[in-house]
């Protein structure tokens, strides 16, 4: 299996610092065609998860430019340029090159 | 824009079969995989397994023997089966759309 690990666990950052957080994985996500199978969820509070970004840096349909992803090969990074009150949650990484899909362990933001 | 929307029961006894169905609004099954995610109690995610709408199938090893996942493209409907269930099993069951949409989530309790 890809293990995929996130750093840090947790953060608690004021309303309008950025926020970065790290996902690397145990294998290349790069396949074949080019693409790299790499995403990045939130899941707040009481809520199924939503994606943000897809293949490593493409925002999904309404998510804000605040949001950001970035990386290649096995080290990944998900940015907030300026932390609202509604990005509290907790947020996860997932590969899906391999099954099984695997999905980080997940980084919990809060704020200050 | 597809929506997803699973029912199924939600208190079992060990031993039992747990059994969950996701319908999918909005759209087809096309040429997308659908998946099973669960995630315990205060946990991360787990991937259980995905199908396609030819009935192709995926598992998770750790849980390979005792998942059934199932289609019924006339319904835009697919389900799944858990058997011999433990407390261990306790957790939100999400059905999803790879990657993008996911279900509500349903809250799935083994207990005697």
């Amino acid at each position: 299996d890809i293990v995929m690990t996130q750093t840090p666990l947790s953060l608690s950052v004021t309303p309008g610092q950025p926020v970065s957080i790290s996902c690397k994985s145990s294998q290349s996500l790069l396949y074949s065609d080019g693409k790299t199978y790499l995403y990045w969820y939130l899941q707040r509070p009481g809520q199924s998860p939503r994606l943000l970004i897809y293949e490593v840096s493409n925002r999904f349909s309404g998510v804000p430019d605040r949001f950001s992803g970035s990386g290649s090969g096995t080290d990944f990074t998900l940015k907030i340029s300026r932390v609202e009150a509604e990005d509290v949650g907790i947020y996860y990484c997932m590969q899906t090159i391999q099954y099984p899909l695997t999905f980080g362990g997940g980084t919990k933001v809060e704020i200050k | 824009q597809v929506q997803l929307q699973q029912w199924g029961a939600g208190l079992l006894k060990p031993s039992e079969t747990l059994s969950l169905t996701c319908a999918v609004y909005g759209g087809s099954f096309s040429d997308d995989y659908w998946s099973w995610i669960r995630q315990p109690p205060g946990k991360g995610l787990e991937w259980i397994g995905d199908i396609n709408q030819s009935g192709n199938t995926n598992y998770n090893p750790s849980l390979k023997s005792r998942v059934t996942i199932s289609v019924d493209t006339s319904k835009n409907q697919f389900s799944l089966k858990l058997t011999s269930v433990t407390a261990a099993d306790t957790a939100v069951y999400y059905c999803a759309r790879e990657p993008t949409n996911w279900g509500q989530g349903t809250l799935v309790t083994v207990s005697s």
